[in-house]
């Protein structure tokens, strides 16, 4: 079995300081893990993917996830948020026993001027 | 372009009505999937499927139907018999047993009884 917790329902910062949105994740098989980012009443955008190679990945709009394996988790940050950073961010698992997308439930991120 | 087209984007149903949602997707994907989101709960899984003429039951099935009759399409009925269908409905495609691929996803529908 694999599922996917997102630790904090609702994030909030302020416009230029550091973002950090955290996701455990529990599953029997080597995962893929992804983050994807939807903002309101529109699909999902992914933003990063890890798949088994570098542990630190990029993404886009400057976002970037660790892969810790010790720690089963795979927190996405970023440096400095923007305004237009503010909308729903998912954390997602696939691993070679279902192979099926499982979500976690979703951290909403607010960000202040 | 590539990707996933879902329609309509908003539907209405009345009490009693079965209605349809369209996915249809032209990147080649075997496997296809139904999500429902509602506030707070992420998306769960109502059917997917793996290949033609194959679906499977997701975590929360009841009330709804799929076929998958042509590669490119995965419509899913919503019956009477899913007594709260309010939602966001969200469609995916991925490739079948590659993990290190993602799915694509659709820009919705949101469904609204009246």
């Amino acid at each position: 079995a694999q599922s996917v917790t997102q630790l904090d329902s609702h994030v909030s910062v302020s416009e230029g300081t550091p973002v950090l949105l955290r996701c455990n994740y529990s599953s029997s098989y080597s995962p893929s893990l992804f983050w994807y980012v939807q903002h309101p009443n529109k699909g999902l955008q992914l933003l990063l993917k890890y798949t088994s190679a570098a542990t630190l990945v990029k993404g886009i709009n400057g976002f970037e996830a660790e892969f810790k394996k010790s720690e089963t988790s795979f927190h996405l940050t970023k440096p400095s948020a923007h305004m237009s950073d503010a909308a729903e961010y998912f954390c997602v698992v696939r691993t070679g026993g279902s192979y099926i997308p499982t979500f976690g439930r979703g951290t909403s991120l607010i960000v202040h001027p | 372009d590539g990707g996933i087209t879902q329609s309509p984007k908003y539907l209405f149903r009345k009490e009693g009505q079965n209605v349809t949602l369209s996915c249809e997707q032209n990147l080649n994907h075997d496997a296809m999937y139904w999500y429902r989101q509602d506030p707070g709960q992420g998306l769960r899984l109502i059917y997917y499927s793996q290949i033609v003429n194959d679906f499977q039951k997701g975590d929360i099935a009841e009330g709804y139907s799929v076929s998958r009759e042509k590669k490119e399409s995965f419509p899913l009925t919503v019956t009477s018999a899913q007594k709260n269908p309010t939602a966001f409905y969200l469609c995916a495609s991925s490739r079948q047993g590659a993990l290190d691929t993602e799915a694509f996803f659709g820009q919705g529908t949101r469904l609204t009884v009246v």
